[in-house]
């Protein structure tokens, strides 16, 4: 059965630094989501992605944050100058249907930790 | 505001009790939720959706718009059950992007 994957499992890296997280989509799917989850809180939609471009984001996607499907397959969060409070768990997600999608699939999460 | 609410942080029950998880929402439209678990060291999978009005590893959930709840029911729990249980609703925007709720660890002993 097809799954969404998520590379790497777990990154460390100093305050200030950018990182890439990386993800690849189940194949047939359209749509692609990043949420994250603070330890102890609840998993937040950072944003969606269809057709090439963001669809919608949240409060929390600031001018820190960008996404991109570089190559038809990977589909990337970026965090530029990484802050303590960036340390949490980061989930991709993919559906074939958008809002008419009855499912989401989820990878099993990066790990950040920001020192 | 659109919100979900799951106001235990843990559920301890015993192999062969009943077990019902607590999810409301506050949404102003017509909701679509769901219920997510993630067993240890596994990532989120559905477990099931009110649309579907189905019965998933013998786990029920009805929406009950009047008292905009959607709890998590299950007759007798097995510990094989134990995982922390995410209720999500679907925010109103265009790609159907999930408002989690805090997620509810179950514990089943044996």
């Amino acid at each position: 059965e097809p799954e969404v994957t998520q590379t790497p499992s777990h990154q460390v890296t100093q305050m200030g630094q950018e990182v890439i997280l990386r993800c690849v989509p189940i194949s047939n799917h359209l749509y692609f989501y990043w949420y994250r989850q603070i330890l102890g809180q609840k998993v937040e939609f950072l944003v969606s992605f269809y057709n090439n471009e963001i669809s919608e984001k949240s409060e929390i996607f600031d001018d820190q944050f960008s996404v991109e499907r570089p190559d038809g397959s990977n589909f990337t969060l970026k965090i530029r100058s990484t802050k303590l409070e960036d340390s949490a768990m980061y989930f991709c997600a993919s559906s074939f249907g958008g809002a008419r999608a009855i499912e989401q699939f989820f990878g099993p999460g990066t790990r950040l930790t920001v020192l | 505001a659109q919100r979900v609410t799951q106001p235990e942080k843990l559920l301890s029950v015993f192999k062969g009790a009943p077990v019902e998880l607590k999810c409301n929402y506050s949404y102003s439209g017509s909701p679509e939720l769901f219920w997510y678990v993630q067993y240890s060291r596994q990532r989120l999978q559905l477990l099931l959706r009110h649309i579907s009005r189905e019965s998933i590893k013998g786990f029920t959930a009805d929406l009950n718009k009047g008292e905009t709840s959607f709890h998590l029911k299950k007759p007798f729990a097995q510990e094989e059950d134990s995982a922390m249980y995410y209720c999500a609703l679907k925010g109103g925007g265009s790609q159907g992007n999930l408002i989690f709720g805090k997620g509810t660890k179950l514990s089943v002993k044996p």
